[in-house]
């Protein structure tokens, strides 16, 4: 199975602070990459698809980049309603495996 | 509006079975793959199985093959999940997914599974 390291497994930053997440892909799995962020008691919502493809609807604060096979989540000024659990999520091969997740919270 | 309704959670006891349901609208239901995703209380996504958009396809953990289902009805845009033989780790939230291609793109609000005596 592929594994999905996501790091920090949580973080604390300011509004307007840059934030980034990381997923270290233990393979190659091209762009088969996305993201999700998770609020409290609610269902996951998609960002970003194919690495760094921005889903309808999701601000643009948010993007997405590759480096190899290290895989980044980028909001560029934290918003007070960015704060949840992200996650990302492999689909170059099954089983499809996810993150462990990078809780993030307002300071 | 992309809607998605898990229904058929609960309380059930171990190797005990039961079958989830979910109820799409908005979008052509038969253009679309599927999945279940499962998330254990405080834990986080896991994936459990996917289906074509036409049923001919199907793809399970390993950890629930054997024992689950994952089927379609197309006529009345609902996906269905059978649980056999439940063990305690299968206690979860279990959402239903709309998976286009490889990812899964709406979410249903989930329903809960609990396996215990």
């Amino acid at each position: 199975d592929i594994q999905m390291t996501q790091s920090p497994a949580s973080l604390s930053a300011s509004l307007e602070e840059i934030v980034t997440i990381t997923c270290q892909a233990s393979q190659d799995i091209g762009n088969w990459l996305a993201w999700y962020q998770q609020k409290p008691g609610k269902s996951p919502q998609l960002l970003i698809y194919g690495a760094t493809s921005l889903a309808d609807g999701v601000p643009s604060r948010f993007s997405g980049s590759r480096s190899g096979t290290q895989y980044s989540l980028k909001i560029s000024r934290l918003q007070v309603e960015d704060p949840g659990i992200y996650y990302c999520l492999q689909g170059y091969s099954a089983p499809w495996t996810f993150g462990g997740g990078t809780k993030l919270e307002l300071k | 509006e992309v809607q998605l309704v898990e229904s058929g959670g609960g309380l059930v006891q171990p190797g005990r079975s039961m079958k989830l349901s979910c109820a799409a609208s908005g979008f052509t239901f038969s253009n679309y793959g599927m999945a279940w995703v499962r998330q254990a209380p405080t834990k986080g996504l896991e994936w459990v199985a996917t289906i074509s958009y036409d049923g001919s396809s199907t793809y399970y953990r390993d950890s629930v093959k054997g024992r689950f289902t994952i089927s379609r009805d197309n006529a009345k845009s609902t996906l269905y999940l059978q649980m056999n033989s439940l063990r305690s780790e299968d206690t979860a939230t279990y959402y239903c997914t709309r998976a286009p291609y490889w990812y899964f793109d709406f979410w249903g609000p989930g329903t809960m599974v609990t396996v215990s005596s």
